[in-house]
């Protein structure tokens, strides 16, 4: 079954500092993989996605993702936070055949400290 | 400026009735998700929707929720009657079938007390 997992409920982060996002996935064949940012009342607004090619993919916002598959994750990276980065960040898996659907993992929050 | 739209933004209303939450896709988009949001389940697909086919719906309790697409421009989800454990955001989302991002719109927010 597809799954994906974001084992860190809260993260909090100096401004300024880098952040490193966990995701891990569950899927026999080759998934494509997103992640998502969620602001507090608003909707979720796409960051990323990975759907074949460079391993490296570059989002908005500065952020960046890599697609290990050995390691079945998709981490989600940033270098130098800033204080509007605080949101809810999800990582979802869309298997990529017609009965294609978007399965999220649980959310990572991310607080910034001034 | 293309953007999914649902109404309403927000919904009270008492435990036993209907409700109905719509959505807008964009157009040109073919394919149409709905998904629920709660601190204790997160995202939950609830149904989706190909060329207003339904595809999937197994994560929809068929009891009291139903989902339509009466036409390429609107997909409504009804609960019918509503229990105060259907609280919950509501978000509606829409792509083009073919991986391609998709978009949310702002949820509907239904508290059922």
């Amino acid at each position: 079954a597809q799954s994906v997992t974001q084992p860190d409920i809260h993260i909090t982060v100096s401004e300024g500092a880098s952040l490193e996002l966990r995701c891990n996935y569950s899927y026999g064949a080759t998934p494509y993989l997103f992640w998502y940012v969620q602001s507090p009342g608003q909707g979720l607004q796409l960051l990323l996605k990975y759907f074949s090619g460079d391993t490296l993919v570059q989002g908005i916002k500065g952020f960046e993702a890599e697609f290990k598959r050995s390691q079945s994750s998709f981490n989600l990276r940033k270098p130098s936070v800033h204080w509007s980065d605080a949101a809810e960040y999800f990582c979802a898996v869309g298997p990529g055949d017609s009965s294609y659907k978007l399965i999220f993992g649980s959310g990572t929050r991310l607080l910034v400290r001034p | 400026d293309a953007r999914v739209t649902q109404t309403p933004r927000h919904k009270v209303t008492e435990m036993g009735q209907e409700v109905t939450m719509r959505c807008q896709p964009i157009l040109g988009h073919n394919t149409v998700f709905w998904y629920r949001q709660t601190m204790m389940q997160g995202l939950e697909l609830l149904a989706y929707f190909r060329n207003r086919a339904p595809l999937d719906d197994s994560g929809m309790p068929k009891d009291r929720f139903s989902a339509e697409m009466p036409d390429a421009t609107l997909a409504t989800l009804k609960i019918q009657p509503s229990e105060p454990r259907d609280s919950a955001v509501y978000f509606c989302a829409s792509d083009r079938g073919q991986l391609t991002e998709a978009f949310f719109g702002q949820g509907t927010r239904l508290t059922v007390v």
